[in-house]
């Protein structure tokens, strides 16, 4: 089955520490985005990628680094500079990265502070 | 800013009414807006896309389009209690295509 694989599902992070969550794709889509979703809050833009081995910042990128070496794979590391990274953290993905292509989700990563 | 901006609710239906979920937009760039379905602890899923003035049906659903008064709505017949939801409303940036989001309708169908 097609889709967009994250993982972990639950990951807890301590102070000081760098954590990465997985977001792999295997509809051969071009594109590839994270995002951040707080309680009642609509989706904010931390990166995203069109090409392999090219990214732009979006909303929210500090304390947040990616890459995009593979065209399957978004890898998020989340950094200990981000003060506040308790969120839900979805992963997406669309054909392109042009206007009219609608984005699909993976089942996203549950990050909380221990 | 640009911005996307939805009526929080909840919005409370009985089951089998007609749901009316509405969304307006201050990119008059904007070409392309979708409304996405998210259940709780999920992530959110595409119900349906539209790009040109009017309506679009599928199934029990119709987004309708209104860019001269930059609103967007969706529109959901026979409602059901797996509708209960919140809804989603993506709107495509003019300038740089990136979507920018609402923060959701939340519905909720009474059997």
């Amino acid at each position: 089955d097609g889709g967009i694989t994250q993982s972990p599902k639950y990951l807890f992070r301590k102070e000081g520490q760098n954590v990465t969550l997985s977001c792999e794709q295997n509809l051969n889509h071009d594109a590839m985005y994270w995002y951040r979703q707080d309680p009642g809050q609509g989706l904010r833009l931390i990166y995203y990628s069109q090409i392999v081995n090219d990214f732009q910042k979006g909303d929210i990128a500090e304390g947040y680094s990616v890459s995009r070496e593979k065209k399957e794979s978004f890898p998020l590391t989340v950094t200990s500079a981000q003060k506040n990274p308790t969120a839900f953290y979805l992963c997406a993905s669309s054909l392109t990265g042009t206007r009219n292509q609608p984005q699909h989700f993976g089942d996203g990563t549950r990050l909380s502070i221990l | 800013q640009k911005e996307v901006e939805q009526n929080s609710g909840p919005l409370s239906v009985p089951e089998g009414a007609i749901a009316s979920l509405n969304c307006t937009y201050s990119d008059r760039g904007s070409q392309s807006f979708f409304w996405y379905r998210q259940y709780s602890g999920k992530s959110p899923e595409l119900i349906m896309s539209i790009y040109s003035n009017g309506d679009k049906e599928d199934g029990r659903f119709t987004a309708q389009l209104n860019k001269a008064s930059q609103y967007v709505s969706l529109l959901i017949r026979d409602s059901q209690p797996s509708d209960s939801a919140t809804y989603l409303c993506a709107v495509n940036s003019g300038s740089n295509y990136q979507l920018i989001w609402g923060a959701g309708t939340k519905l909720i169908i009474k059997p």
